[in-house]
């Protein structure tokens, strides 16, 4: 059974750096085709993606949002961690992570998602 | 970048109704598209991937057509669990656009 839990501070300040951790359980992120991406959703908005990295430590980030953003694993741990450099109150969102399969060779879908947890930024 | 549109970006519907929704991409994705629904304050969930392929666990009456810009999502019988949002998803690039969704309530 796969499954995927975000945690990280809810609360954080105008220009600080975000950190977010993503346990994950019933998946290897050395097998091959593994990957774990990051997705948010500010309130009442649409779903934003943001980054995802795979098992062999390719990444990928939104170019929007590419200068602030670090992903990285520890497969010892079985976490993904994401940074998020400079935050700004526009940056409040629910943040998920989620597990990526693939299809068609190196096409992607999320099929599981972790519960998100809510980053709040202000002063 | 691809851009992904989806309309309408609300629908009121009654239950039994058929609900068809589109997404339409801003170059071709050929058929690297899926949709998610989500309820408030839960998750999305992976409903269709590949344009049609539906995702196990997931009731017949959701099905997904399309390819190249435009993409359809539909409910054949709309339930009562069905009121939420759906959100496509481009994975053509490797850079994974979602659509703005389209909230479907009750009429």
């Amino acid at each position: 059974q796969i499954t995927l839990k975000e945690s990280g501070p809810t609360l954080v300040k105008p220009t600080q750096t975000l950190t977010l951790t993503c346990t994950v359980s019933g998946f290897s992120l050395m097998i091959s085709g593994a990957g774990v991406g990051w997705i948010r959703q500010p309130p009442g908005k649409a779903l934003e993606w943001l980054a995802l990295i795979y098992w062999d430590d390719d990444k990928r980030y939104s170019p929007s949002l590419k200068s602030r953003l670090t992903i990285s694993k520890d497969t010892s741990k079985n976490q993904v961690v994401l940074t998020m450099t400079n935050m700004d109150p526009v940056d409040t969102a629910t943040y998920y992570c989620a597990h990526r399969t693939s299809y068609y060779g190196s096409a992607t879908y999320f099929d599981y998602w972790g519960q998100g947890t809510l980053v709040t930024v202000s002063s | 970048d691809i851009q992904m549109t989806q309309s309408p970006s609300s629908l009121s519907a009654s239950v039994g109704d058929r609900v068809t929704i589109t997404c339409r991409a801003s170059q071709s994705i050929h058929s690297y598209l899926n949709w998610y629904q989500q309820k408030p304050g839960k998750a999305p969930k992976l409903l269709i991937y590949a344009a049609s392929s539906l995702q196990s666990g997931v009731p017949s009456r959701f099905s997904g057509s399309g390819s190249g810009t435009d993409f359809t999502l539909t409910i054949s019988s709309l339930q009562p669990e069905d009121f939420a949002t759906y959100y496509c998803q481009q994975s053509y690039s490797a850079l994974f656009t979602f659509g703005p969704g389209t909230k479907v309530d009750i009429k």
